[in-house]
Order: C-alpha cells, then sequence, then structure tokens
C-alpha cells in the first residue's frame, strides 16, 4: 500500500543555518506529495505542494522538488529562521483511495 | 471564513463513559476527513465523508468508535466507553473535493481520559 517516511524525528539547528527534511514515498500511482506545518497547539497547514517530476515549489522560504525517479519531496531552506519552529509532515496522495497518507512527522526546533 | 470549527476543544471523560466530538466544516467544502494525533502515532486517518456520505472508514477502530455527518454544515466522531488509549487530539479537516485537494484543519478536541 501507499507509504510516506520521514527519516528524522527531530532535528536542532542554529537560526540561520540551511536545513533540509527528508522525505520518501512508495505508491503505484501517479503521486501528488505535499508538505503540512503545525505550530505548537496549532493546526496543521499546507507550506508546499506538487505533482510535477523535477519541478521546484516554493512558499514562504521553503521549497521542494518532486523527483518520481527517487519518490522523494525533500524540504528545503536556505536559512532558518526561529519562527520555522515547528512539526512538519509530509504526506501523500497517491490514489488509491481518498485520504491523504501521512508521515510520522519531524520536530524542527530552531535555536538562537 | 470562520475556517474548520471543532468543539469542544478540550473533553475530560472517565473511562467508561461517552465522548462526542463536533465538526463544521469550511462552508462549500464536500469533503470532510477525521485524524487523531498522538505523539507515539503521529497523525492517523480515521474517517471520510464525501458530500455526506461515508466513503471511508478504515482509519476508525471497529468497536466503539463511529462518525456521522447528518448534514453538509457539521460531522460528530463519537466514542463511546471511552479507554485511556483514546487520549489523543482529534482533528477534522475539510477540502474541497478530496484526495489531492489541500485539506484545511480545525484546531482539534483535546480528548483526555482518566
Amino acid at each position: 500500500g501507499d507509504s510516506v517516511t520521514q527519516t528524522e524525528g527531530l532535528v536542532t539547528l542554529t537560526k540561520g543555518l540551511p536545513v533540509m527534511l527528508n522525505c520518501t514515498y512508495q505508491t503505484t500511482y501517479s503521486p501528488f506529495l505535499f508538505w503540512y506545518v503545525q505550530h505548537l497547539n496549532e493546526a496543521p497547514k499546507l507550506l508546499l505542494k506538487s505533482s510535477t517530476d523535477n519541478k521546484r515549489t516554493e512558499h514562504q522560504g521553503f521549497y521542494a522538488t518532486l523527483h518520481k525517479s527517487s519518490s522523494s519531496f525533500h524540504l528545503q531552506k536556505s536559512s532558518v529562521q526561529l519562527s520555522d519552529s515547528a512539526l512538519y509532515f509530509c504526506a501523500l496522495y497517491g490514489g488509491s483511495g481518498n485520504k491523504l497518507i501521512f508521515g510520522t512527522g519531524t520536530l524542527l526546533s530552531v535555536k538562537p | 471564513n470562520a475556517g474548520v470549527i471543532q468543539t469542544p476543544r478540550h473533553k475530560v471523560t472517565g473511562k467508561g463513559q461517552e465522548a462526542t466530538l463536533w465538526c463544521e466544516p469550511i462552508s462549500g467544502h464536500s469533503a470532510v476527513f477525521w485524524y487523531r494525533q498522538t505523539i507515539v502515532q503521529g497523525l492517523e486517518f480515521l474517517t471520510y465523508f464525501r458530500n455526506q456520505a461515508p466513503i471511508d472508514d478504515s482509519g476508525m477502530p471497529k468497536e466503539r468508535f463511529s462518525a456521522q455527518m447528518p448534514n453538509q454544515s457539521h460531522s460528530t466522531l463519537k466514542i463511546q466507553s471511552t479507554q485511556p488509549q483514546d487520549s489523543a487530539v482529534y482533528l477534522c479537516a475539510s477540502s474541497l473535493v478530496g484526495g489531492r485537494y489541500e485539506q484545511y484543519f480545525g484546531p482539534g478536541t483535546r480528548l483526555t481520559v482518566l
């Protein structure tokens, strides 16, 4: 069945450094990938989405490129800010059902 | 647009009691999803309605959990005979259709079973 893997449970960085959060997926369908961000005590919100192979998508300084050849959709930012501290979920819509399949999430903690 | 509304925001029940959680989706959205979020399990899909009809309940525990959508403006998740392991944040989300469309999440209901 469809699945999403996020390998890092916790990423701790100093403000101003670059970050990459890993996301790989498995599906037999044409994938639609999402990144959701959840700040403390808030609802998850959509950050990025893509279904186009090898095209970079950007929002709020974050960017990701869907690579179907490696089944990856890693989230990156060139310079993290304190306000980026949050839980980041990668999610897959693979067409095998109507629901999104979420990864386990990566907690990003940015230190001064 | 008020976004997805969930009530109550917090609920505390004793073991064995019933809990009913409410969700009001964004007006015009035809898809409603329920999720459960815990530290250990992360974000788990429970069930999905489209145009008020139940489409996929594959994530619902077979016993004690039920969900309904009696009209387009609200959905309920009912947990009978609550157990401590039911303690979680229950999130409701809505979208235009489902699947590939952006899901808008409500603030969640934090259920604590003592």
